[in-house]
């Protein structure tokens, strides 16, 4: 069975800072690996796919990078900002179109 | 696209009530994924269809718990009779069966309140 780790559970950083949030999977047989975003009271919203022959994908300050070997996902942000703040989820999908999701990393970009 | 559709957008209801959560996917999308989110577990797979069939409804926490699909656009997520521990955000999801480019889409959710 799948299993998926989000360490650390929350982070603070003054804003500015780059940072790397972490996302490790216990199965690297996986078809692809997503992260989301979520802000209090809302849904989850998709960040960026990265594909298992992928390595990395990003979209402006954002950088998520694969290690299916190694089983670990890295998502970087570059010059934080506090509209950063919110929490991060991935989510990896195996075989059949279920995903195992994380328990998420809560981001506080402090002004 | 509107995206996914979710409504009600927040549900109050007392102990005993039916509820009946609704869902509109992406057109074109062939997989729908009904989720539970608390602060204690988290999101949670309650259940989820491919072509409008239930495939996997193991997270289904118990009979009161029922979902359909009768066709390509709709989806009910039903709970009866309901119960102070069911309150929780509900969320549907939808994606394309496009191998490993597919991905998810999530509605805003329901919030469902028991009392």
């Amino acid at each position: 069975k799948q299993e998926v780790t989000q360490i650390p559970a929350a982070l603070s950083v003054p804003e500015g800072e780059n940072l790397v949030l972490n996302c490790s999977f216990t199965d690297s047989a996986i078809y692809n690996l997503q992260w989301f975003r979520q802000d209090p009271g809302k849904g989850l919203t998709s960040l960026l796919l990265i594909q298992s022959s992928q390595r990395e994908q990003t979209s402006g300050r954002l950088n998520a990078s694969l290690d299916k070997s190694s089983g670990r996902s890295t998502l970087y942000i570059a010059a934080s900002q506090p509209g950063d703040s919110a929490t991060y989820l991935c989510a990896v999908m195996q075989a059949d179109p279920k995903s195992t999701f994380g328990d998420g990393t809560t981001l506080t970009v402090k002004p | 696209d509107a995206g996914v559709i979710q409504s009600p957008r927040h549900e109050v209801t007392e102990m005993g009530q039916e509820v009946t959560l609704r869902c509109k996917p992406i057109s074109g999308h062939n997989s729908l994924f009904w989720y539970r989110q608390t602060m204690m577990r988290g999101l949670e797979l309650l259940i989820y269809f491919n072509n409008n069939v239930p495939i996997d409804d193991s997270g289904m926490p118990e009979d009161r718990f029922s979902a359909k699909m009768p066709n390509a656009s709709f989806s009910t997520l039903k709970i009866q009779p309901s119960e102070p521990r069911d309150s929780a955000v509900y969320f549907c999801a939808s994606s394309a069966n496009r191998g490993s480019t597919m991905g998810y889409t999530f509605g805003s959710g329901t919030r469902l309140t028991v009392v």
